[in-house]
């Protein structure tokens, strides 16, 4: 799996929007870019993911650059609860099947 | 409702002695996993299993075990022979495991503190 490089923490202030940037610029065309969450002291969740296009759910929207070598978290509007490490992580098909975690995000948001 | 449950949440262990992790999901998925969270790290595979009665080691799998008898259930243990077992322990499944767009989803985790 090729490897992504993020900013070791950022600050928010909260009902802000956030934009957690990721690069990964040695994707190859088959990797899907993962974002993950973890609060403090809990097991990671997922957020999002996408190969080509943006991509929204409820929890985030993922915009994705167009020769693919970044993309970008972004969180509407942070609230407290968002405070967590993110991880960008890519997977690509028929690997052993676990995730490659960095170091991540940390991400703060202040009140 | 679905997920992962891992117990107990924490866990104490003498020189010496050898513990056991549970993990069980009722989500149907055939692919199950095991990491290691160090202080301040990302995670790091330990054990992976990706259908009943067959698993294969991680990156890290020195000083520990697992067994996998029925889909829903992946225990660890970790032997007297994991000189620095003391560390947070998470498992997750997923679908199938070899799908590029698989989602894992985590148990809440073990923290094992060695006495």
């Amino acid at each position: 799996d090729a490897k992504t490089t993020q900013p070791n923490s950022m600050e928010s202030n909260e009902e802000e929007p956030v934009h957690l940037p990721c690069n990964h610029s040695t994707i190859s065309g088959t990797d899907y870019i993962h974002w993950y969450r973890q609060l403090p002291s809990q097991g990671p969740e997922y957020v999002i993911h996408g190969l080509t296009s943006n991509v929204n759910n409820r929890m985030a929207s993922l915009a994705i650059a167009e020769d693919r070598k970044s993309s970008t978290l972004i969180l509407h509007r942070a609230t407290l609860r968002d405070a967590a490490v993110y991880y960008c992580i890519l997977r690509d098909w028929g690997s052993q099947g676990n995730l490659i975690f960095g170091k991540g995000t940390k991400l703060s948001v202040k009140p | 409702d679905g997920g992962i449950t891992q117990s107990p949440k924490y866990l104490f262990r003498k020189e010496g002695q050898n513990v056991t992790l549970s993990c069980e999901q009722n989500l149907n998925h055939d692919a199950m996993y095991w990491y290691r969270q160090d202080p301040g790290q990302g995670l790091r595979l330990i054990y992976y299993s990706q259908i009943v009665n067959d698993f294969q080691k991680g990156d890290i799998a020195e000083g520990y075990s697992v067994s996998r008898e029925k889909k829903e259930s992946f225990p660890l243990t970790v032997t007297s022979a994991q000189k620095n077992p003391t560390a947070f322990y998470l498992c997750a499944s997923s679908i199938g495991g070899q799908g590029a767009w698989e989602t894992q989803y985590f148990g809440p985790g073990t923290r094992l503190l060695v006495l």
